[in-house]
């Protein structure tokens, strides 16, 4: 069965640091493109991130650009989020989400874990 | 950026069908993705490269896309299927969705 574990989540100050994980189980990570997805309270999804197999490829959108960076570690199954300078505005559920190796397809996705930066 | 529009709401009869649209530039010219997302549940995939459906997913959903439009029909629409949807697509590596509809089963 395919898992999709994310952990990290909280609440945070603005101009805070905050690192999202994910784990994964039940398929082949490594042959994976990965995804973070995040959706605001009420609010739609918003694609955040993406990362290739071997992490030598990252996309990020518009608005997290140079404040959020995804990684990977293949040995343990994991995907990561770096979160810095957090605004109000990143308050959100974060999801965890494979892409399908045979063309970029959200197939499967975590819970999400809950981001809330508030002072 | 690139944008993609969705109706905000659908209702629909039970036993009907609705017809979701989404619309983007020259949207026929990208694979679009359609999900299901129940309230406090995580989004599911249940249309992919416009017409397919992964394993699962009832045959009384079904997608096209074709000049600036893609739509997610659901046929027989059955009260299970009252959630949000959303489209998505690719634009230079960038992931867009749409901004979600709202299908309630009156």
């Amino acid at each position: 069965e395919v898992q999709l574990v994310e952990s990290g989540g909280g609440l945070v100050q603005p101009g805070g640091s905050l690192r999202l994980s994910c784990e994964a189980s039940g398929f082949t990570f490594i042959i994976y493109w990965m995804s973070w997805v995040r959706q605001a309270p009420g609010k739609g999804l918003e694609w955040v991130a993406n990362i290739k197999q071997d992490g030598s490829e990252k996309y990020y959108v518009d608005s997290v650009k140079g404040r959020f960076s995804i990684s990977r570690d293949n040995a343990k199954n994991s995907l990561y989020l770096q979160m810095n300078s957090l605004r109000a505005e990143d308050t959100a559920v974060y999801y965890c989400a494979s892409l399908s190796p045979g063309g970029w397809i959200f197939d499967y996705w975590g819970q999400g874990t809950l981001v809330t930066v508030s002072s | 950026s690139y944008e993609l529009t969705q109706p905000p709401s659908v209702s629909v009869s039970p036993g009907q069908t609705a017809s979701i649209t989404c619309s983007g530039d020259n949207l026929g010219d990208k694979f679009v993705c359609w999900f299901q997302q129940r309230p406090g549940q995580s989004p599911v995939l249940v249309i992919y490269q416009d017409t397919k459906r992964p394993s699962g997913i009832p045959e009384r959903f079904s997608g096209s896309n074709s000049g600036n439009t893609a739509t997610l029909t659901i046929s027989g629409t059955q009260a299970m299927d009252e959630a949000d949807y959303y489209c998505q697509a690719w634009d230079s590596s960038t992931g867009v969705f749409g901004t979600g509809t709202k299908v309630t089963v009156l």
